[in-house]
């Protein structure tokens, strides 16, 4: 089975603070993904990666940047942390599964920024 | 007009009821449509992909529809687990593959 590993799950911040929320998957994808969920407003995709050390911006990269120095591990980074950052936070890894293409999304960082 | 758009709900319906939604999708050359199911504070799993044929899981049935660009899962004889968000996928045409979500409909399955 594919594993998407977020390794933080619940994060309590304060404003202004770096942050870095880390996710591994370990199928030799290439394609990851970071995305936040927010209630009424769905999954939105923040930044993106097709290779390492490339990244592309998603719909809201604003005060997010993310690395990518090896295949399997994509990071996200909040610069300075604000209280609308608070949020769910997905990776997701995207390969070939048995119905084509699929995504494989990690369980989630749950993180609160006060 | 949204790049991917469900309607919300919630869908309440008895156990042993069978419940339809649709999703509808705004880029014509969109190639790849999935469903996923979330459960409450879980990440998305997928469900099934959907072919332009259709397909059928079980009691779980997807259809495409390009010419009206809307897909569609159709949920027969409910059980109370089908209780979640169903989340509508559509990859961004363009070359490479970027999903987009639409932001799920809620489903409550009642005895």
């Amino acid at each position: 089975d594919v594993k998407v590993t977020q390794s933080s799950r619940y994060l309590v911040k304060r404003t202004g603070e770096k942050v870095f929320l880390e996710c591994v998957q370990d199928m030799d994808h290439e394609n990851m993904f970071w995305y936040r969920q927010d209630p009424g407003l769905g999954l939105r995709l923040i930044y993106f990666s097709y290779d390492v050390k490339m990244k592309e911006k998603g719909d809201i990269p604003e005060g997010y940047s993310v690395s990518r120095e090896k295949k399997e591990r994509f990071s996200l980074i909040l610069e300075s942390a604000s209280t609308n950052q608070t949020s769910m936070y997905l990776c997701a890894s995207e390969g070939q599964g048995s119905s084509g293409n699929t995504i494989y999304f990690g369980e989630g960082s749950w993180l609160t920024v006060v | 007009r949204k790049e991917v758009e469900q309607d919300p709900g919630p869908f309440n319906v008895p156990e042993g009821a069978t419940v339809a939604f649709n999703c509808t999708y705004s880029n014509s050359a969109s190639q790849s449509f999935f469903w996923y199911r979330q459960d409450c504070r879980k990440e998305p799993k997928l469900l099934m992909s959907v072919y332009s044929s259709g397909n059928e899981d079980g009691r779980f049935t997807a259809q495409l529809n390009r010419a009206s660009q809307y897909i569609s899962l159709l949920i027969r004889d409910s059980k109370l687990s089908d209780s979640a968000t169903y989340l509508c996928v559509v990859n961004r045409a363009g070359g490479s593959y970027i999903p987009t979500f639409g932001r799920g409909t809620s489903l409550i399955v009642h005895p």
